[in-house]
């Protein structure tokens, strides 16, 4: 099956600071979307992205769909960007199914 | 708030209880999956139903039973589970075309399952 990686596993930042985070896939998919899950639990849609770059606020995906890897930039980041990010990426015939990635916690410090 | 709600969010129970795990999408989409994600460990994709019907089952055992009786609501039945079962169980939709059309995942806050 397709193999979702992600990179870095943890991260810490002051606040203010930039980062990019990796996203890896194995095979042709047919879409990819970020997500971000706050520390309660809930998932909220960041990007979907299977292809190109799409800007929104501090956030930016790019994904290169050839070369099989997307990036999420966050910048100038603030306590609230704390969570775990993941990207899924989708497969499937007339429903879109996703295999998520193994996440990347990122903890921002005031 | 996504549009997609679940009920409840908390859940303890023993291993020879039943109940039932309940979602709603407010969006008008025709997909819903189950997701499961245990601790350390990406999300996993449990079941999918596509105008009610069920279109993927991810290996699932038997104790989890999925029912979709309109586009908006979908339930998961619990009965007989195992420790190794406690996770958080999370919801989400989308809107399908049947020509191939995609469209993003909105996820509900899940459901926090505790197996004792």
């Amino acid at each position: 099956g397709i193999q979702v990686e992600q990179s870095p596993p943890d991260l810490i930042l002051q606040e203010g600071a930039n980062s990019t985070l990796r996203c890896n896939f194995s095979d042709s998919v047919n879409n990819l979307q970020w997500f971000h899950q706050n520390p309660w639990g809930q998932l909220i849609n960041l990007f979907y992205i299977p292809s190109g770059t799409k800007q929104n606020g501090r956030l930016s995906a790019t994904t290169v769909a050839t070369e099989r890897y997307s990036l999420l930039y966050i910048s100038s980041s603030q306590t609230t960007d704390s969570g775990v990010y993941f990207c899924a990426v989708g497969y499937g015939g007339a429903t879109n199914k996703l295999i998520f990635g193994t996440g990347t916690l990122l903890a921002v410090q005031p | 708030e996504t549009g997609v709600t679940q009920t409840p969010r908390h859940l303890v129970m023993g291993m020879t209880n039943k109940k039932s795990l309940k979602c709603e999408q407010h969006l008008g989409h025709n997909a819903m999956y189950w997701y499961k994600q245990s601790a350390k460990k990406p999300l996993e994709l449990m079941f999918v139903y596509n105008f009610k019907e069920q279109t993927e089952n991810n290996s699932v055992p038997s104790r989890f039973s999925p029912e979709c009786p309109n586009s908006s609501h979908l339930f998961l039945h619990l009965h007989t589970l195992q420790p190794e079962d406690s996770a958080l169980y999370l919801c989400a939709s989308s809107q399908e075309g049947s020509g191939g059309a995609r469209d993003t995942q909105y996820f509900g806050p899940g459901t926090r399952l505790t197996v004792l």
